[in-house]
């Protein structure tokens, strides 16, 4: 497709549900990013993965939280256990190999009841 | 600890005139800096950018200045319209040579533009 493409556009769970969101990035973007944007707040970085190996997954707040890209192409973040806090916009980029400039989705908004 | 900071989280402008949105960075080695426009529902979207290499960069109605020195870009939207209300996200990056990096968000400003 031409743009990123993130699914589901919306999801609502309840407290210690599994949860799991997916990413499509712009074909021949190499590098993938998550980030998380709750009520107020900037985007937050999450994990970046060059290929299929995370670069750097400083960002993941816990051990819930997980992220895999096995061919290089789509990811999915995993959240195990949800809580309340959970709850934002999960946010998935892609850009071209060395580029500054990050091309984001519209967003999955995770709402856990 | 807000390594960019968005200090001023709204302001209301009027159709034709300028606005001017605020960042602060306190990490020296951040040495690129974009600005992203929000809109609701939607994933931000890249509006402009500049290396620390210069202090100024121009594309059409929008201008980012940098003061190194005193950690400081501001974005310059002239004359603004009514299509420009969004919320701008301010963003940086210490890039590696060759390789990608993250970026840094600031909390965002709301601008509102009153036709």
């Amino acid at each position: 497709g031409a743009g990123v493409s993130q699914t589901p556009s919306n999801k609502v769970t309840e407290k210690g549900k599994y949860v799991e969101l997916r990413c499509d990035p712009i074909s021949g973007h190499t590098a993938l990013y998550w980030y998380r944007q709750s009520l107020g707040q900037g985007p937050e970085f999450l994990i970046y993965f060059q290929g299929t190996g995370a670069a750097d997954d400083s960002g993941l707040p816990n051990d819930r939280f997980f992220a895999v890209r096995p061919e290089g192409s789509v990811s999915t973040l995993k959240i195990q256990r949800t809580e309340r806090g959970d709850s934002a916009v999960y946010l998935c980029a892609s850009s071209l190999p060395g580029a500054n400039v990050l091309t984001f989705g519209a967003g999955s908004r995770l709402t856990v009841l | 600890d807000q390594q960019v900071k968005q200090n001023s989280p709204s302001l209301s402008v009027q159709e034709g005139r300028i606005s001017i949105l605020n960042c602060d960075y306190t990490n020296s080695m951040f040495d690129y800096f974009l600005w992203y426009k929000k809109y609701p529902a939607e994933g931000p979207t890249f509006l402009i950018s500049i290396s620390s290499i210069k202090d100024k960069n121009e594309d059409g109605r929008f201008t980012v200045f940098l003061n190194k020195s005193a950690k400081h870009l501001s974005l310059h939207i002239v004359p603004s319209q009514p299509g420009d209300s969004a919320v701008y996200f301010c963003a940086a990056s210490a890039k590696l040579r060759g390789a990608n990096s993250k970026l840094t968000f600031g909390k965002g400003i709301t601008l509102s533009v009153r036709p």
